[in-house]
């Protein structure tokens, strides 16, 4: 069973900090790596994709891939009320089937 | 363009009963997705089709569930004698065939088994 697992929080930072998200995964052939937001009622939507290791830079984020270690993770800078959603990791599972983990709520405090 | 589009956007239906609930992908994305989503959980990967062809029809929970793409652009989930146990919300993504290719995600159909 291919699973991606996250702590499914909530995770709490006052406005201005940064918020660390983290998740790893059970498929070590997986090759791509997603984060998405999703606000209460509504869809996921995409933040940032990563296929290689390393960081990749986006604005205030930052994704973080470690295959080796089966390791994602998502740093937010500077965080605002507005970025307080659930977060969720995925990643493709063999060919293209993407699995999600349960997400992180996250609260951005003012 | 337009996005997934999703309808209906709510679904009342009595235990027991047939649901259809359909899904336009974006225009030229040739492989489209259904997922399932409980209150607290991730999306749960149902069904994916490349074209009109099922890819991977693997999280289909049980042989009540069924999925077509006849032409390969619009699909429709159909869910026959339904249970409570079926009520969540449906999600419906589209993306481009390659690999890698992130999800856009329509607004979801809720359904409510009552």
């Amino acid at each position: 069973q291919k699973e991606v697992e996250q702590n499914s929080g909530p995770l709490s930072v006052p406005e201005g900090a940064i918020a660390s998200l983290n998740c790893t995964y059970s498929d070590r052939v997986s090759q791509s790596f997603f984060w998405y937001r999703q606000y209460s009622g509504k869809s996921p939507e995409l933040i940032m994709s990563i296929y290689s290791n390393g960081d990749k830079e986006d604005g205030r984020f930052t994704a973080q891939l470690n295959k080796a270690s089966q390791y994602v993770s998502l740093l937010i800078r500077d965080s605002q009320p507005s970025d307080s959603a659930t977060y969720l990791c995925a990643t493709e599972a063999g060919g293209f089937k993407t699995i999600f983990g349960a997400g992180t709520r996250l609260f951005v405090k003012a | 363009g337009a996005g997934v589009s999703q309808t209906p956007s709510n679904k009342v239906t009595e235990k027991g009963k047939y649901v259809e609930l359909r899904c336009d992908p974006i225009s030229g994305h040739t492989a489209l997705y259904w997922y399932r989503q409980s209150l607290g959980q991730g999306p749960e990967f149902l069904i994916y089709f490349q074209g009109t062809g099922a890819a991977d029809d693997s999280g289909l929970p049980n042989d009540r569930f069924f999925a077509v793409r006849p032409e390969g652009s619009v699909s429709t989930l159909k869910i026959q004698r339904t249970e409570r146990g079926d009520s969540a919300v449906y999600l419906c993504a589209s993306s481009a065939t390659n690999l890698g290719s992130p999800l856009h995600f329509g607004n979801g159909t809720r359904l409510t088994v009552t």
